[in-house]
């Protein structure tokens, strides 16, 4: 069964730190998304591809945060430097295409920054 | 971030016992999706509705697209102790670039 790839499931990292997150979509999937959820809440998008183009990153916070998708493929989203308020899981989702509604989530990345 | 309103929060119930849940948001969506989130795992998709008053299920789940396009509903048709988990809604609109928007969640617990 496709699935969406992401790693590390876990980081833990100081702040101030640098730390990034790769995921990798369902195959054929051109529209790759990153999403960040809080503790309790539901998931924010941070960011959406189409191929290797950036659709929104609106909610992107843009002094520390950065995302690539150099391929059309894979995708990294890096923070520099971590901050406390950073804390989260960091999900990536993939869909066919904007049209194709349902998006399909990895297993995410749980970050702790101390 | 803006986020739909979802309810309840958590729910108690008993093994075998039907569940319903709901979202309701200010604005018109085109689309409701409804997954299923348990933890330190990735939420997993349960039922898409893509036209008002649609009438959807998955199995003991059931998911309506409410007739204003403002509202949602899932139903869980005797429960089971593996529905333990997070339930979200999201909804998209076009006039938003089709980024889906969640709710808040509503958690459920089942005594066995």
């Amino acid at each position: 069964e496709a699935e969406v790839a992401q790693s590390p499931r876990y980081k833990i990292t100081e702040k101030s730190q640098a730390v990034a997150f790769w995921c990798d979509p369902i195959s054929g999937h051109a529209t790759l998304y990153w999403y960040r959820q809080i503790l309790g809440q539901g998931p924010e998008l941070l960011v959406q591809f189409q191929d290797e183009s950036v659709v929104d990153d609106s909610q992107l916070p843009k002094d520390r945060f950065s995302a690539e998708r150099l391929k059309g493929v894979d995708s990294t989203l890096k923070i520099q430097p971590a901050e406390l308020g950073d804390s989260a899981m960091y999900l990536c989702a993939s869909s066919f295409g904007p049209e194709y509604n349902e998006q399909f989530f990895g297993p995410g990345t749980r970050l702790t920054v101390l | 971030g803006q986020q739909l309103n979802q309810s309840p929060q958590s729910m108690f119930i008993q093994e075998g016992e039907d569940v319903s849940m709901n979202c309701t948001s200010s604005s018109i969506f085109n689309t409701w999706l409804w997954y299923k989130q348990d933890p330190g795992e990735g939420p997993v998709l349960l039922i898409a509705l893509y036209k008002a008053g649609e009438l959807t299920s998955n199995g003991r789940l059931t998911a309506q697209f409410g007739i204003t396009r403002k509202d949602s509903f899932l139903n869980i048709s005797a429960s089971i102790p593996s529905d333990v988990g997070i339930y979200f809604c999201a909804g998209q609109s076009y006039n938003q670039g089709g980024k889906l928007i969640f709710g808040q969640g509503t958690e459920l617990s089942v005594k066995p």
